[in-house]
Parts: structure tokens; C-alpha cells; sequence
């Protein structure tokens, strides 16, 4: 099946540890991004990458950081700098036109 | 930068009653987006609108594009309890070519 997969569902965390949170597809999309969704705030865009080793901000990208070695992976580091981590994260890619997301991962952090 | 608003907020209807959904950008939008996410779920892609003036229907939604593509609509006729869930609307600006800004959402809620 082709598809986005993001794991952990979910995520707990202590204050001041850094946490990764996984992101593959298999649909052969060069375009790939995070999203962080609060409540009553929908989607912010965190990073987006459209091509391998390339990667720009996007309207929240303080605290986060990401890499993009491989066309199916792009993973999510959430710092310890990042303020107010606890949130549902989404990560979605697209070939042209929609975007296809993955069934989130929802970090906590104590 | 750009700046996708969504109203209402939040919804509720009885079954059987339609619901709209309004999304207006600030700026000129390339083309406009609309997903739905169920309670608990992910947002999924539901149309993309790309002419001025566009309308499109898919069975009792009907979707429209502004003639300034600055604003869209999402209609329900006769809403059912599978509507339930967050419609996000999505707009793409000139220059910034796959990059998505999302409105706040409206959040559906259909009492049987």
C-alpha cells in the first residue's frame, strides 16, 4: 500500500530532552513538510523540504530542526529550545497539487 | 505574509440542515484547497479550485472560487452525522509554489 507513515502515535517526553519523530512515504513525491496543529489554530507549516538535501523554514521553524538524506524520509527533531512543544504533529508530502498526510503524531511533553 | 481566515469557527445543525464554510485570503491565491478532518483523524484532500469564478460539486458539497480568487466557499447540502469533523480550507500564493497556508478551520459538529 502506498502510503505516509509517522511513528510514534504517540510521544511523551520529559522538559529539556530533544525528541525525533519519524516521517516515510512510499508514494514518490519529491515534495515533503511538518506541520504542527493546536487547537482552534489548524495547520502551521514548521519545514517543507520539495527535493533530497534541501530543506527551507516555514512560519514556525524556531526550535525544530530537520534533515532530508533520503527522498521517502524526513524527519522532525523537536529542541529543547522549542517553547511549547505538546502539540499534534503532521507530516505530509505532495507530488503536484494535493498533499497527502499521515496519521500524526501526537508528542507531550512534561 | 499571507493570511488565510476561515469562518465560522465552529458549527452545529441538526441532520438535515446545510452548512457553509467561508475562507478569504490576503492576497490573490494561485489556486485554493480544501480538506476534511475527522475527529481523531488526519486532514484529507477533498477538491482543489484553480479558476476564477470556478464551482465545482462533489454529490451534496459544492465548492467555489472566488472571481478575485480571494475567496472560496465550501457548501453542505442536507448534512449528514459523516460530516462531522474540521474543514480546513488551503490557499497557495504566486511565488511560493507547493507551500499551503492553511485557515483556522471550521469545526462541524451534526446532531442526529
Amino acid at each position: 500500500d502506498g502510503g505516509i507513515t509517522q511513528s510514534p502515535k504517540y510521544l511523551f517526553r520529559k522538559e529539556g530532552q530533544n525528541v525525533t519523530l519519524s516521517c516515510e512515504q512510499n508514494l514518490n513525491h519529491d515534495a515533503m513538510y511538518w506541520y504542527r496543529q493546536d487547537p482552534g489554530q489548524g495547520l502551521r507549516l514548521i519545514y517543507y523540504s520539495q527535493i533530497v538535501n534541501d530543506f527551507q523554514k516555514g512560519d514556525i521553524a524556531e526550535g525544530y530542526s530537520v534533515s532530508r538524506e533520503k527522498k521517502e524520509s524526513f524527519p522532525l527533531t523537536v529542541t529543547s529550545a522549542q517553547k511549547n512543544p505538546t502539540a499534534f504533529y503532521l507530516c505530509a508530502s505532495s507530488g503536484w497539487g494535493e498533499q497527502y498526510f499521515g496519521p500524526g503524531t501526537r508528542l507531550t511533553v512534561t | 505574509g499571507q493570511q488565510v481566515m476561515q469562518i465560522p469557527q465552529y458549527q452545529h445543525v441538526q441532520e438535515g440542515e446545510d452548512f457553509t464554510t467561508y475562507c478569504n485570503s490576503s492576497t490573490t491565491l494561485s489556486n485554493i484547497q480544501w480538506y476534511k478532518q475527522r475527529p481523531g483523524g488526519h486532514p484529507v484532500f477533498l477538491i482543489q479550485l484553480v479558476k476564477s469564478g470556478e464551482v465545482k460539486k462533489q454529490k451534496r458539497l459544492t465548492f467555489q472560487f472566488g472571481e478575485a480568487k480571494k475567496n472560496s466557499s465550501l457548501h453542505i447540502t442536507a448534512t449528514q452525522t459523516t460530516d462531522v469533523g474540521t474543514y480546513f480550507c488551503a490557499g497557495t500564493g504566486g511565488t511560493s509554489y507547493g507551500k499551503l497556508t492553511f485557515g483556522q478551520g471550521t469545526i462541524l459538529t451534526v446532531h442526529p
